[in-house]
């Protein structure tokens, strides 16, 4: 099983910021099978990014992912009031899927 | 555009059995290349993965879970079914159920939960 260990646990950031997003796993991850979510509370998940760095569709450009092999990022450019929130990696492998635990992206 | 509707009991006891159904609208089951899958998120923890069923019959699950879940399809009547057997307080959770193509493995379209309670 591949754990997906997300850092920091929550950030906490100023709208017009950079927001840097870690994901770490346990061992190597194919690239086109890794993915980022948003969770607003009350919500379902929102899938922003598949294939490390390819936007789902309607996502802001401000969303770009990154990474290769066991270390894999999500950037937001510039941190608009709507985009706090939790922030999921996701990866598949092995006919298994897991998450991370999640980092939440907060108001400074 | 698909459209995904989770419904379940809400309270069930411990050692019961759960029965989840997604209702599918917007297209049939039959004709998408999508997998169904299943997936949960206990009070203020994050997203676990519970399984996945192509419309053709392969599943695969979680190796945690595997022992006591069945995913099931029923092209009839449009719906994606979860069943948890041997129930416990652990199993608190909100239930998802989503899609993801084969292509990407990637939950792109989502429910919008169904909560159930272990008590």
């Amino acid at each position: 099983e591949i754990v997906l260990t997300q850092s920091p646990d929550t950030l906490s950031l100023s709208p017009g910021e950079r927001a840097t997003l870690s994901c770490r796993a346990s061992q190597s991850v194919s690239s086109s099978y890794l993915a980022w979510y948003q969770q607003k509370p009350g919500q379902a998940p929102r899938l922003l990014i598949t294939g490390t760095s390819n936007r789902a569709t309607g996502i802001p450009d401000r969303f770009s992912g990154g990474g290769s092999g066991t270390d894999f990022t999500l950037t937001i450019s510039r941190v608009e009031p709507e985009d706090f929130a939790l922030y999921y990696c996701q990866q598949y492998g092995s006919s298994q899927y897991s998450f991370g635990q999640g980092t939440k992206l907060d108001i400074k | 555009q698909l459209q995904l509707q989770e419904s379940g009991p809400g309270l069930v006891k411990p050692s019961e059995t759960l029965s989840l159904t997604c209702s599918v609208s917007g297209g049939p089951i039959s004709g998408s290349r999508h997998y169904w899958g299943w997936i949960r998120q206990a009070p203020g923890k994050g997203l676990e993965w519970i399984g996945n069923m192509y419309y053709s019959g392969t599943r695969y699950y979680n190796p945690s879970l595997k022992s006591r879940v069945t995913i099931s399809v029923d092209m009839s009547r449009n719906e994606v079914s979860l069943n948890l057997d041997s129930l416990t307080a652990a199993d608190t959770a909100i239930y998802y159920c989503a899609t993801t193509w084969p292509s990407v493995h990637a939950f792109d379209l989502w429910g919008q939960g169904t909560a159930v309670i272990v008590s």
